[in-house]
């Protein structure tokens, strides 16, 4: 067990629906991170939220928004969604320090669009 | 911008046997942070070493080490004595100096098989 706390784990939509996903990061950790992994795309960076504020922005899709909440937890939206947003979707928190930022990762969420 | 490249789609190796897993990367970046995560078939990502672009010693880990050379931007991963554990997709990650800009770019992967 990572400490990074995802759900659902598995998750089956169909097009056009909304789906929310949802990331505890590890004690202590202010910042979280939400990444994509598809076939064709490999893993890519979606958002960066710090202590609450969007820090960083990756390759989201405008359909696709997230927020960090006061309690740290994160929630992933995706909406009117497509088959191709049929993918593993991770989360990561780590703690923000001026080297390193160690990411640890959740188990995922799987979601498939039918 | 910043790209990582792994050249191995998929790579082989007997049980007890060591390989090496390459990976290039391209920056502009003087300060920055390289990593070796490990996918294994339960889809977890595991982070198993990682190398500060201002260090010259290579990073170890145990069976774990790292070959870094900064001015050919390479960044390879040697697995000793290989355990059917170590079956897992490998991927290769780049991450700028700065706390705020802590995102992860990642390579392809190497799909790595430990044979018994």
């Amino acid at each position: 067990d990572s400490g990074v706390t995802q759900t659902p784990k598995h998750l089956i939509t169909a097009t056009g629906q909304r789906v929310t996903l949802r990331c505890s990061p590890r004690s202590g950790d202010l910042s979280v991170y939400w990444y994509q992994q598809s076939l064709d795309q490999g893993l890519q960076f979606l958002i960066q939220y710090y202590n609450g504020e969007e820090r960083a922005k990756g390759n989201i899709l405008e359909r696709f928004s997230a927020q960090q909440f006061p309690d740290l937890h994160s929630e992933l939206n995706l909406s009117s969604l497509e088959l191709g947003d049929s993918a593993l979707y991770f989360c990561a928190s780590s703690v923000v320090s001026p080297g390193a930022n160690v990411l640890t990762f959740g188990a995922g969420s799987r979601l498939t669009v039918l | 911008a910043q790209t990582v490249t792994q050249s191995q789609p998929e790579m082989s190796v007997q049980e007890a046997e060591t390989v090496t897993l390459s990976c290039t990367y391209d920056t502009s970046e003087n300060n920055y942070y390289l990593f070796w995560y490990k996918q294994p078939p339960s889809r977890q990502m595991i982070l198993v070493i990682r190398q500060e672009a201002y260090k010259q010693q290579n990073a170890t880990e145990n069976r774990f080490s790292v070959n870094f050379q900064k001015a050919a931007k390479s960044f390879s991963l040697k697995i000793s004595d290989s355990q059917l554990g170590d079956t897992a997709m490998y991927f290769c990650a780049f991450m700028k100096y700065g706390g705020s800009q802590g995102n992860l770019i990642f390579g392809k992967g190497t799909k790595l098989s430990v044979k018994p």
